[in-house]
């Protein structure tokens, strides 16, 4: 089955605890990007992807970091969360950025 | 820059009714332009998009868009509200090329309600 996989789906951390959101996708796609979503303010980018080692700054990329060694993989890092990183996120895939975005489940994150 | 506003964080309208939500965007360069939805506790689903061509695109579930250059708006429109139209939907927006082609900015997204 096509999708997008991420992990975990709910995290409740502390503050400066270092983490990590998986996210994988089985359909090839070249792109690849994530998403936080907050209530008021929609989806904001965090960082995308257009292809593997090719990563690129979204709307609100400070507090991140993401890697793309492999075309199917592209982790998000919080390397010392904060509380106004609580949030939903989401991770999407798509052959290009004109290409219906394929969305994962979300993960829930809560940091006290 | 590129940015997209939503007028309008909820609308409500009764069921049969005509489906009106706005979307003004501004970019630099052409723009490739987007409608999602999004279901309570789902991700989102693209309903239609805007590359080239044709201005007046036709999308899932009965929805239509009209991209107008020259009041930067994609408005999304139905004819008939349904109840399963309930949801949140987004506008969004990407360049068209040049650097930064990739970045993707949404809309605050609007409420949709559907009185029977």
């Amino acid at each position: 089955e096509a999708q997008v996989t991420q992990n975990p789906r709910y995290l409740i951390t502390v503050t400066g605890k270092k983490l990590t959101v998986t996210c994988s996708q089985n359909m090839n796609h070249e792109y690849m990007s994530w998403y936080r979503q907050d209530p008021g303010l929609g989806l904001r980018q965090i960082y995308y992807s257009m292809n593997v080692e090719v990563t690129d700054k979204g709307d609100v990329p400070e507090g991140y970091k993401v890697s793309r060694k492999e075309k199917r993989n592209f982790p998000l890092i919080l390397e010392s969360p904060s509380p106004n990183q609580t949030s939903l996120y989401f991770c999407a895939s798509s052959p290009q950025v004109t290409y219906e975005q394929y969305f994962g489940p979300g993960t829930r994150l809560t940091v006290t | 820059a590129q940015s997209v506003t939503q007028l309008g964080s909820h609308v409500s309208v009764s069921e049969g009714a005509l489906v009106l939500l706005r979307c003004n965007y501004s970019s630099s360069v052409p723009p490739y332009l987007f409608w999602y939805v999004q279901y309570p506790n789902q991700g989102l689903q693209l309903l239609l998009k805007y590359t080239t061509g044709a201005t007046l695109v036709k999308g899932i579930n009965g929805f239509e868009a009209e991209f107008k250059k020259s009041e930067t708006s994609f408005h999304l429109t139905k004819p008939s509200a349904h109840m399963s139209d309930a949801a949140e939907y987004f506008c969004a927006v990407s360049k068209a090329g040049g650097t930064s082609y990739g970045k993707l900015t949404f809309g605050q997204g609007t409420i949709l309600t559907v009185h029977p």
